[in-house]
């Protein structure tokens, strides 16, 4: 079946420092969806990304999808102390819903 | 309605029993979702609901999981003859549909610890 892989699966960054997550794919994403889960929490869902190439922005998070709809990014920049938690990327096709390994963030005040 | 409840938070069963954990979704959602997630792990896909049909079981799933949504309201999922490999945290996640930025709604979870 479809997978979706992330890379780092942890990142230990300093307070104001950039981050990055990635997630690729072997085969053709219809989607992308990106969710943040606290240490102890569940999923929180932030964004959706379906066109080729499209850029999203939430404050100091910016999405990309990629030209041919097989990889993502979720770049934070100057992380804060909140930004703490696991990243996840997950995509559908058709009924099958997949979530990718997920990327630990650390921020180091 | 503020959001997906799951109960219990919390279940300790012994090798061999039945669990059964029930999820509410956001009221106006119709699609409901079971996943599983293990310590360091992504949440892993279930089931699948548009209303009161199952649309989709995952082949990971093995005949002692059943999940039901009779009214296409709230949602049960049980666990026949636990293992000790079922300890996990099920999470129940709802959405209006898919879409444009219609992502899912996740619950706190029921974390099953089988001994």
């Amino acid at each position: 079946g479809q997978q979706v892989m992330q890379i780092p699966q942890y990142q230990h960054v300093q307070e104001g420092e950039d981050f990055t997550t990635y997630c690729n794919s072997s085969t053709t994403l219809s989607n992308i969806q990106w969710y943040k889960q606290r240490p102890g929490g569940h999923p929180v869902f932030l964004i959706q990304l379906v066109k080729s190439g499209e850029v999203k922005k939430q404050k100091r998070l910016t999405f990309q999808f990629g030209e041919a709809k097989k990889n993502s990014s979720l770049h934070i920049t100057a992380t804060q102390t909140t930004d703490v938690g696991t990243y996840f990327c997950a995509s559908n096709t058709g009924n099958q819903f997949y979530f990718g390994t997920g990327t630990s963030l650390t921020v180091i005040p | 309605d503020t959001g997906v409840s799951q109960d219990p938070r919390h279940k300790i069963t012994k090798r061999g029993q039945n669990v059964t954990f029930r999820c509410d979704p956001i009221s106006e959602h119709n699609r409901l979702y079971w996943y599983r997630q293990t310590l360091g792990q992504g949440p892993e896909f279930l089931t699948y609901f548009q209303n009161e049909a199952q649309l989709e079981k995952s082949r990971l799933l093995s005949d002692r999981f059943s999940a039901e949504r009779p009214k296409g309201s709230f949602s049960t999922l049980e666990i026949q003859r636990t293992e000790q490999g079922d300890s996990a945290m099920y999470l129940c996640a709802s959405s209006p549909r898919t879409g444009l930025n219609y992502g899912y709604t996740f619950g706190s979870g029921t974390r099953l610890t089988v001994v």
